[in-house]
C-alpha cells in the first residue's frame, strides 16, 4: 500500500517554455501533498505544501507564480514549472499523506532544461 | 545549527556487517520518527516508523528512538550490496510536516 507515482520521471524541455508534473496517491486518498526540489548530493528542499483544494503554501525563496501547484482531488497534484530556464533543472520529488505523520514519495522527476 | 544533525557519510562496510546510522536532534517536541532509504535517482522509500522511545523491528532492521538524548538510530543486520544508499532520518511532532536530517551515504561491499 501506500503508492505514490509521478509523471514524467524525465524530461527535457526549452528554455522559456513550461513543463507539468504530476503526482498521484494510487491507494490512498492523500489530504496533503508536498513538493520537494533535491540536487545532487544534497538532501530534501521543501518547496510547498498544497492541501486538496487549497491554495499550495510556498517555502520562503520559492516564487509561487513560477511554480504553480494545483490540487485538484485527493489523489492529484500537479506541478508547473513556468518559463524554465537552465537554473530550473533538478530533481523534483513529490510526497502525500493521508492524515497520518509519515509522507510516502514518489520516484521523482528529473528536469533538463536547455 | 541545524534542527536535525546526520552525518553525511560516506560510510563503507564489508557485506554481513552491522551497520548503525544516527541522527540527533534538538527540538524536545519531536515524537514521531522515520527512516527513508534513497536509492540514486529515485524517490525516499520509507524503512521505518516509531513513536516516542523504544525500540522497533523489521526483519533485518532496527530503529531505536531515545528522546532523552534526542538520539535515534538505525541498525541494518547482515548487510548487503543492496542496502547501499542514501539514509535520511525525518522527523515531527504534530501534523505531516516532517524535518528531515540531510542523510547519510551508505556503502555495503561485497
Amino acid at each position: 500500500g501506500a503508492v505514490v507515482s509521478q509523471h514524467p520521471s524525465r524530461v527535457i524541455c526549452k528554455s522559456g517554455t513550461s513543463v507539468k508534473i504530476e503526482c498521484r496517491s494510487l491507494d490512498f486518498q492523500a489530504t496533503t501533498m508536498f513538493w520537494y526540489r533535491q540536487f545532487p548530493k544534497q538532501s530534501l528542499m521543501l518547496m510547498a505544501t498544497s492541501n486538496e483544494g487549497s491554495k499550495a503554501t510556498y517555502e520562503q525563496g520559492v516564487e509561487k507564480d513560477k511554480f504553480l501547484i494545483n490540487h485538484a482531488s485527493l489523489t492529484l497534484s500537479t506541478l508547473t514549472v513556468t518559463s524554465a530556464h537552465p537554473e530550473d533543472s533538478s530533481f523534483y520529488i513529490c510526497s502525500a499523506s493521508g492524515g497520518a505523520h509519515e509522507q510516502y514519495f514518489g520516484p521523482g522527476t528529473r528536469l533538463t532544461v536547455t | 545549527q541545524k534542527e536535525v544533525e546526520q552525518d553525511p557519510g560516506p560510510l563503507s562496510v564489508p557485506e554481513g556487517a552491522i551497520v548503525s546510522l544516527n541522527c540527533t536532534y534538538s527540538n524536545s517536541a519531536f515524537q514521531y520518527f522515520m527512516w527513508y532509504r534513497q536509492y540514486s535517482r529515485k524517490g525516499p522509500e520509507l524503512l521505518m516508523y516509531t513513536y516516542s522511545s523504544g525500540n522497533k523491528e523489521d526483519g533485518r532492521f532496527t530503529a531505536q528512538v531515545d528522546k532523552s538524548s534526542k538520539y535515534i538510530s538505525l541498525f541494518i543486520r547482515d548487510s548487503q550490496p543492496s542496502d547501499s544508499a542514501t539514509y535520511l532520518c525525518a522527523m515531527n511532532n504534530a501534523g505531516n510536516m516532517l524535518t528531515f536530517g540531510g542523510g547519510t551515504r551508505l556503502m555495503v561491499k561485497p
